[in-house]
């Protein structure tokens, strides 16, 4: 079956802009989750939903990141006033529940570049 | 100190040999352990995970757990070409459920 995909691939602005990042979870997967990994290291948690609700946003650095999850599948992950510091590949992950044991498989990833 | 810290490598093994890959982790209530396989450019792929001391096999793959020494590992026999990839190490974190704590990886090369 389909896997997790995130749209778009590539995305390149300009400081100060604001981006949409999306995600499609596997169907069915009640858990979501988002990470940020930058080049040279590990996937960084940003933040997880069980449904439609955020249960754990602990990994957000600011106020400028902020996650939806309106219906319970689709997510979208918006940053306001990006900054250079927020270039790096943010991927989604999903699981049927959010068991320990569950595995989360991951998405392919957006490539976000500020200039 | 990071939570999940590996040696980032790049650790350079002959084909058919046995890879070896190491981990500590800092919080001592940790239960829960994965390994992530991740090619470049791709996205992070589970290949073991393991919840209690000891050794755990699947196939090629050994995963190794000493919860009185922080200190997970992973080996790989009969290496491959293809095993050539950046092995995470990851944790559940204690605190939340689902929040995976990920190290920075050890780059893994198989020369023929």
């Amino acid at each position: 079956g389909a896997g997790v995909s995130q749209t778009p691939s590539n995305k390149v602005t300009e400081k100060g802009k604001y981006v949409e990042l999306r995600c499609d979870p596997i169907s069915g997967h009640t858990a979501l989750y988002w990470y940020r990994q930058s080049l040279g290291q590990g996937p960084e948690f940003l933040i997880y939903f069980q449904g439609t609700g955020a249960a754990d946003d602990s990994g957000l650095p600011n106020d400028r990141f902020f996650a939806v999850r309106p219906e319970g599948s689709v997510s979208t992950l918006k940053i306001q006033r990006t900054e250079r510091g927020d270039s790096a590949v943010y991927l989604c992950a999903s699981s049927p529940t959010a068991r320990e044991t569950d595995t989360q498989y991951f998405g392919p990833g957006t490539r976000l570049t500020v200039l | 100190q990071k939570e999940v810290e590996q040696n980032s490598g790049p650790l350079s093994v002959p084909e058919g040999a046995i890879a070896s890959l190491n981990c500590t982790y800092s919080d001592r209530g940790s239960q829960s352990f994965f390994w992530y396989r991740q090619y470049s450019g791709k996205s992070p792929e589970l290949i073991m995970f393991i919840y209690s001391n000891g050794d755990k096999e699947d196939g090629r793959f050994t995963a190794q757990l000493n919860k009185a020494s922080q200190y997970v590992s992973l080996l790989i026999r009969d290496s491959q070409p293809s095993d050539s990839a950046t092995y995470l190490c990851a944790v559940m974190s204690p605190s939340s459920a689902s929040k995976i704590i990920f190290g920075s990886g050890t780059r893994l090369s198989i020369r023929p």
